[in-house]
Formats: C-alpha cells, structure tokens, sequence
C-alpha cells in the first residue's frame, strides 16, 4: 500500500459527459501527479500541482483540467468524453521530487 | 518523441532464470532512475532507483546496472519467480525543476513455474 488513494476505482459513463477522479496523497506530501495509462500510449503525464499551485503541465487535453486543495487533495476533471478517453488514471504523491508513489488508479470507460 | 526506450516489449523466463529489461535515454540532464513493477489492476510501485553517481544498486534479487557514457541502464531480476510476473517500467527523471518523470513503454514479464 502505497499510501496514495484514489476514487472511485472504476466508473463507465458515456460520451459527452464529466467525471471527477479524486485523489488524496501520501501524508506530508506536497506533490501530486496525474497520469494517463493506455495500452497503447503507457504511462503519460498529464499534470502537476505543489501545494496548491499548477507546477507542471504535460499532454493535458484541453478538456480536462486539475486542482489541488488546501486539504492537498486534488480533483482531475474530464469533460465532453470521447471514446478514447477510457484509461486508467493514476495519481502520484511526492514528498522529495523524484520519488513517486502511485495510487491504485481509477479505471474510466467511455461508452 | 520517446526519450527513454525500453525493451524488451515483453519478456518470458523460466523460474530461476535471469530477467534482464534494458532502458536507454538521451537527455543527459536525467539524472535518477527508477524502476517500478505494476501487477494487472494495480498502480505502479517503486521497486529500486539509482543515481548515475554509482553504476550498480543491489536489493535482493533485484540488480540496476548504469552505464552513463553509454546513457543506458538495466534491470536484472535473479532466480526469477512466478510472483514476479509483472509489467516494469523504467524512468528517468531531470534533476530539480518539476521531478516531470518520462517512462520507458514497459515490458510485460512472464515467469514460468
């Protein structure tokens, strides 16, 4: 257990619609990650944030967007979803910069 | 663009054998390296990292080999195990700035009993 959560674990929704991933970090750290993992693309980086501030910024779609709040926790919107969006999406926590810890992912499926 | 390269894409080994997943990369501005191991269903989890400071980093049965001049480095799974099977992931990592990791495409390990 890495110590990262995430919810919910699967959702199925269909195109067009919105959807919230939610994230909590490990205790203490400052850093989350959003990532993107398909089968034909891997891991990709979507977005980061430090303490509340967008630190970094990856192939992020337009449609979708992230925040942190002040609890640490942070939310990845996904809007107008098309089909290729089904994935999974991780969240990483970090505490030192370069050591992530991953959460067990959200696997979202687009109909 | 793919700056880290890692292959095989998949990788199958009878228990006991050796597993070996090589990763190369071309920004010389990485400079940590983390492997991670990822089971069906499940986040990827930290298994060993190194620095390009030392070429070897041993726990367990689990062995990072560097190569800086040839910017390549490797994973060595020894007296591989069925429990082992797993998809790996190499990373490299940029010092300071944002800790933004680029991640090798994976490879699919099979041990077989």
């Amino acid at each position: 257990d890495s110590g990262v959560t995430q919810t919910p674990k699967h959702l199925i929704t269909a195109t067009g619609q919105r959807v919230t991933l939610r994230c909590s970090p490990r205790s203490g750290d400052l850093s989350v990650y959003w990532y993107q993992q398909s089968l034909d693309q891997g891991l990709q980086f979507l977005i980061q944030y430090y303490n509340g501030e967008e630190r970094a910024k990856g192939n992020i779609l337009e449609r979708f967007s992230a925040q942190q709040f002040p609890d640490l926790h942070s939310e990845l919107n996904l809007s107008s979803l098309e089909l290729g969006d089904s994935a999974l999406y991780f969240c990483a926590s970090s505490a030192q910069g370069d050591t992530q810890y991953f959460g067990p992912g959200t696997r979202l499926t687009v109909l | 663009q793919q700056q880290v390269k890692q292959s095989p894409q998949s990788l199958i080994v009878q228990k006991g054998g050796i597993s070996i997943i090589n990763c190369a990369y071309e920004n010389t501005a990485f400079d940590y390296f983390p492997w991670y191991q990822q089971f069906p269903g499940k986040g990827p989890a930290l298994l060993i990292a190194i620095r390009p400071d030392v070429s070897e980093k041993k726990e367990g049965r689990f062995t990072i080999s560097f190569n800086k001049s040839a910017k390549q480095f490797s994973l060595h799974i020894m007296d591989s195990q069925p429990g082992d099977s797993a998809t790996y992931f190499c990373a490299a990592i940029p010092s300071g700035g944002s800790y933004i990791p680029t991640f090798g495409r994976g490879t699919s390990l099979i041990v077989h009993p």
